[in-house]
């Protein structure tokens, strides 16, 4: 595609209830990233995906988190039984995978929680 | 591991004025550096990257940034701002001798041109 793509765009779900947040990279990015940016605030990096490699999950806030790429191509974050304060700005991210390579983000999933 | 600090929440500036966003960083073995912005309502964009050679960098929509290793800093700057260059902007450093590390990004500081 054009761009890196994530859906949905908005959700809203119920406290305790488990989602899953799509991204889709620039075909032929090896690297994915998810970030999560809470309102106002900065970027909290979450997971980090390269190539064949395994995954950098130094950043997930807890066990509820979880993420998978298959085929090194779309990504899945889920988060089970969600709390009020994963509500958030889920972002995703791609770049060609070399080390000084921009990312390209996409408009992100604006997680509300209730 | 890598850090960075963006020491003002808020910048405001005059139309017209010259802008300059700080940010200082921390790695341990030399950085890639980064500048994003996000305009509200809209996605991260990139605006330029500093990786080797000259210090000065230049940048998408007129922004550049200087890189000075002595003081660990890589400030963003443009020499007249624009109204329309209000917008979050975040510095990012990634460290060259830690293949598989993330991007590190700071708080972001909000900038704000006033007319």
């Amino acid at each position: 595609g054009a761009g890196v793509s994530q859906s949905p765009s908005n959700k809203v779900t119920e406290k305790g209830k488990d989602v899953e947040l799509r991204c889709d990279p620039i075909s032929g990015h090896t690297a994915l990233y998810w970030y999560r940016q809470s309102l106002g605030q900065g970027l909290e990096f979450l997971i980090y995906f390269q190539g064949n490699s395994a995954p950098d999950k130094s950043g997930l806030p807890s066990d509820r988190f979880s993420a998978e790429r298959t085929g090194g191509s779309v990504s899945t974050l889920t988060i089970q039984r969600t709390q009020q304060e994963d509500s958030a700005v889920y972002l995703c991210a791609s770049s060609l995978g070399a080390w000084n390579e921009k990312l390209f983000f996409g408009s992100g999933t604006q997680l509300s929680v209730l | 591991a890598q850090s960075v600090a963006q020491p003002e929440d808020q910048v405001n500036v005059a139309e017209g004025n010259p802008l300059t966003v700080k940010c200082t960083y921390s790695v341990s073995g030399n950085p890639y550096l980064f500048w994003y912005v996000q305009y509200p309502n809209r996605g991260l964009q990139f605006l330029l990257k500093y990786i080797t050679g000259d210090n000065l960098v230049k940048g998408s929509y007129g922004f550049e940034a200087e890189f000075n290793k002595s003081q660990t800093s890589f400030h963003l700057k443009k020499p007249s701002a624009l109204v329309s260059d209000s917008a979050l902007y975040f510095c990012a450093v990634r460290d060259m001798r830690n293949y598989g590390q993330n991007f590190v990004f700071g708080p972001g500081t909000r900038l704000s041109v006033l007319p």
